[in-house]
């Protein structure tokens, strides 16, 4: 059974950083493009990154380009979201997903993460 | 590609059918998915390529439609069933457009 764990959620001040984390079991880790999506509290789904199987290829929302990285390390079962200069309208909660012919197969519980003064 | 859906809440008695549409902005050919919120947890993947249910989703749901036009229908409204139901193209990939949602709740 796939199961996707995301941590490192915390409030942070604007303009600050974070790491969320998300540990997969169930799966062959290498087989799979993983996403990361967030969703504002009472609002609806944002996709946020993707990035491929070997790690080549990295895409990111308009929103977010140029202030978050992702990354994934397949000795430890992980993906990683590194968030610079967060902004209170990234306030949300941050879920990880593996890619399935072009949809989100499997999700975790998600992290949430505040941004606020 | 912009994708609209309808209602923005369904009051629905249990046991009753309920109908979710949802609109693309332009043709997304089969290339639609639903996916499900319980309140408090993660979206799960309830239908792909329009009609196809995922690993372990009940026979109650299902999924229609084509190019523009796409409904996903709940046959008997069981209480997991009350929930947030979102649609997804992945025409445009990545990373596809998600509907705004639609929330079923008891009547």
């Amino acid at each position: 059974e796939v199961h996707l764990v995301e941590s490192g959620g915390a409030v942070v001040q604007p303009g600050g950083s974070l790491r969320l984390s998300c540990a997969a079991s169930g799966f062959s880790f290498d087989e799979y493009t993983l996403h990361w999506l967030r969703q504002a509290p009472g609002k609806g789904l944002e996709w946020v990154s993707l990035i491929t199987r070997d790690g080549e290829y990295t895409s990111y929302g308009d929103s977010v380009r140029g202030r978050f990285t992702i990354s994934r390390d397949s000795r430890k079962n992980s993906l990683y979201l590194q968030m610079n200069s967060l902004r209170s309208e990234d306030t949300a909660f941050y879920f990880c997903a593996n890619e399935q012919s072009k949809f989100f197969e499997s999700w975790g519980q998600g992290t949430l993460v505040t941004v606020s003064s | 590609i912009v994708m609209t859906q309808s209602p923005a809440t369904l009051s629905v008695s249990p046991g009753e059918r309920a109908t979710l549409s949802c609109r693309a902005s332009e043709s997304v050919s089969g290339n639609l998915g639903w996916y499900q919120q319980r309140p408090g947890q993660a979206p799960r993947l309830l239908i792909y390529g329009t009609s196809t249910r995922a690993t372990g989703i009940p026979a109650r749901f299902s999924g229609s439609g084509s190019g523009t036009e796409f409904t996903l229908t709940i046959s008997s409204l069981q209480s997991d069933d009350f929930a947030v139901y979102y649609c997804h193209q992945y025409k445009t990939w990545p990373p596809g457009t998600f509907g705004q949602g639609t929330k079923v709740e008891v009547k």
